[in-house]
């Protein structure tokens, strides 16, 4: 079946650290995966991408790592802000273009 | 920077009755979805259109709901006849072409039904 879900649905951090957000898909088959922030009350706001053929992308501050063969996807988030606080989603792009979402990791950093 | 837009961001309304969302994309997106966040729940996939006609739609999206695009900016999607379980978070969301995969989303429509 497809889903995508995360390992940790909660992450206290302090101001300053890194954060590592997890996620695991099961549709060994997809070659994009995306994550989304989402802070109270909004839509989900576009982080960085990564395609199938990628292991690393690092956009600002930010780094996305793919491992296929354990099909697992992470985000780091370096020197972690008060403003990074939100829900983080792993999404899975599928055939045709739908995306199937995660549960959501909610990142709270502490100052 | 162009951004998704959607109206109204809020809606009440009664069981059973009908209900618009509209969403402006992105002017040069050519690919148009919806999808619908229960309040604490992940973000579900409701319908996909492209090229004036639905593309892919989920199981939630049965016979009460239809999308349309009236004109070349608008993209809607109507519940003909609202239920207790249709309240959530509504979000459109629009992207380029084929080579380009990333979505972007709207800020999304809160549906309240009563």
């Amino acid at each position: 079946g497809e889903s995508v879900g995360l390992h940790l649905p909660t992450l206290s951090v302090q101001e300053g650290d890194n954060s590592i957000i997890n996620c695991a898909y099961s549709n060994s088959a997809s070659d994009y995966f995306i994550w989304y922030k989402q802070e109270s009350g909004k839509g989900p706001q576009f982080i960085i991408d990564i395609r199938s053929n990628m292991d690393k992308r690092q956009g600002q501050r930010v780094t996305v790592l793919l491992n296929k063969t354990v099909k697992h996807l992470s985000l780091q988030i370096a020197a972690t802000q008060p403003g990074d606080s939100a829900v983080y989603f792993c999404a899975e792009n599928m055939r045709g273009g739908k995306l199937i979402f995660g549960q959501g990791t909610e990142l709270s950093v502490k100052p | 920077e162009p951004e998704v837009t959607q109206t109204p961001s809020h809606q009440v309304t009664q069981m059973g009755q009908e209900v618009i969302l509209r969403c402006v994309p992105i002017s040069n997106h050519l690919y148009f979805y919806w999808y619908r966040q229960i309040l604490g729940q992940k973000v579900e996939f409701l319908v996909s259109f492209y090229n004036n006609e639905i593309s892919e739609k989920s199981e939630i999206f049965d016979d009460q709901f239809s999308v349309e695009r009236p004109d070349g900016s608008n993209f809607t999607l109507k519940i003909r006849s609202t239920k207790l379980e249709d309240s959530a978070m509504y979000f459109c969301a629009s992207r380029n072409n084929v080579g380009e995969k990333t979505q972007y989303f709207g800020p999304g429509t809160r549906l309240l039904v009563l």
